[in-house]
């Protein structure tokens, strides 16, 4: 079955320090891959997504991720964080034909001032 | 435009009360999803929808039911609430397969 994993469930983090959250997939074929944010008390917003060509995307307020197609990953970056950043953040695939997307558990980022 | 619209944002319902949370769009999209957020455990598809007059289920339907009548509306069904459906849930639309997800602003729901 497919299947969505974020490997760090809590983060805390200073401001201005530098931020990797890991997402690994597991499909072997053509993924759509996401990363969504959900801050305090609202509902999920876009970051960003992947569907084709370079595998470096950018998002909004300044996150990006690598697709590492070797790698089933799709890790997400920011190179200094700010307290607005404390949030959760949910990776998700759409892989294949499915009509659904994979979602992974989340990782909870705290920033401290 | 307004988008996802969910209603309402919060309720409380007692043990075997029913209840159906409203979502309605206005970007035309022909998916439709219902999830469900409980803390820890990220989100949990519920059922979803690929046009109006399709519904199916996701991955937690028990307790729950949709239907699909029009393109913008996606009502939830809560038949005889349980404490175990204590939970947030979200409404959201996609154009088509394979594409992002755009989402409401959620209904928190307390079974008592």
């Amino acid at each position: 079955a497919q299947s969505v994993s974020q490997h760090n469930h809590h983060v805390i983090l200073s401001e201005a320090a530098s931020l990797e959250l890991g997402c690994n997939y597991s499909y072997g074929g053509t993924v759509n891959l996401f990363w969504y944010v959900q801050y305090p008390g609202q509902h999920l917003q876009l970051l960003l997504k992947y569907f084709s060509g370079d595998p470096l995307v950018k998002g909004i307020k300044g996150f990006e991720a690598e697709f590492i197609k070797s790698k089933f990953s799709f890790n997400l970056r920011k190179p200094s964080v700010q307290w607005s950043d404390t949030a959760e953040y949910f990776c998700a695939v759409n892989a294949g034909n499915n009509r659904k997307l994979i979602w992974g558990l989340g990782t909870s980022l705290a920033v401290n001032p | 435009n307004a988008g996802v619209t969910q209603t309402p944002k919060f309720r409380i319902l007692k043990i075997g009360q029913s209840m159906t949370l409203q979502c309605t769009q206005d970007m035309n999209h022909n998916y439709m999803y219902w999830y469900r957020q409980d803390p820890g455990m990220g989100l949990k598809l519920i059922y979803y929808s690929v046009g109006a007059g399709i519904t199916d289920k996701g991955e937690v339907p028990n307790g729950y039911n949709v239907s699909r009548s029009t393109t913008e509306d996606f009502p939830l069904r809560l038949e005889l609430a349980a404490p175990s459906q204590t939970s947030v849930y979200f409404c959201a639309t996609g154009e088509r397969m394979n594409t992002e997800a755009f989402f409401g602003q959620g209904t928190r729901l307390t079974v008592v």
